[in-house]
């Protein structure tokens, strides 16, 4: 069964930093991997979807990466603001299974 | 533009009521899912859906029932309420463009 790690668990930095987000899968069979951001109480956002032929897939100041047989996928938020802040999840996505989610990484972006 | 709608974000029910979360999504995806999120516990999938009158059982399915009559609605029943189902309740929908989630219900049982 897929098992999903994230790291780090929390990230505290200062506005206007890149920073980069992790994401390890132990099963490599998957077809496409999604990430999201979740405000407190509040549903999931999608923020990318990387489909297991792709590399990389870009929206804003967001990248993420795919190293699907490594099992492992970054997202790359460039020049973070407050408005970042919210807990960001991966959810890879095999063949014949449901999404299995990420613990998530929490993420405060300080003015 | 709202695409997965949760009918309620805060609900308080008593124990032993019947409680009904109701999910209805636009987007004609023929995939439906109720999941709970608790501190410290993440995601866990409670039942699913792929077609109408279509389910499946997920990982947490004890307690709880759901019913798919049309495409668009995926309802999440706990037949007798209990303070240790108080949590928050999120639906999604997926196709081939990844999961869509709603905006969660916020259910407190006491």
């Amino acid at each position: 069964k897929q098992e999903v790690t994230q790291i780090p668990a929390a990230l505290s930095v200062p506005e206007g930093e890149n920073l980069v987000l992790n994401c390890s899968f132990t099963d490599s069979a998957i077809y496409n991997l999604q990430w999201f951001r979740q405000d407190p109480g509040k549903g999931l956002t999608s923020l990318l979807l990387i489909q297991s032929s792709q590399r990389e897939q870009t929206s804003g100041r967001l990248n993420a990466s795919l190293d699907k047989s490594s099992g492992r996928s970054t997202l790359y938020i460039a020049a973070s603001q407050p408005g970042d802040s919210a807990t960001y999840l991966c959810a890879p996505n095999n063949y014949g299974q449901n999404f299995v989610f990420g613990p998530g990484t929490r993420l405060s972006v300080l003015p | 533009d709202v695409k997965v709608t949760q009918s309620s974000r805060y609900l308080v029910k008593r124990t032993g009521e019947k409680v009904f979360l109701e999910c209805v999504q636009d987007m004609d995806h023929e995939n439906m899912f109720w999941y709970r999120q608790d501190p410290g516990l993440g995601l866990r999938l409670i039942y699913f859906s792929y077609d109408v009158k279509m389910k499946e059982k997920g990982d947490i399915p004890e307690g709880y029932s759901v019913s798919r009559e049309k495409k668009e609605r995926f309802s999440l029943i706990l037949e007798s309420a209990s303070t240790n189902q108080t949590s928050m309740y999120l639906c999604a929908s997926s196709s081939n463009d990844g999961y869509t989630f709603g905006s969660g219900t916020r259910l407190t049982v006491v």
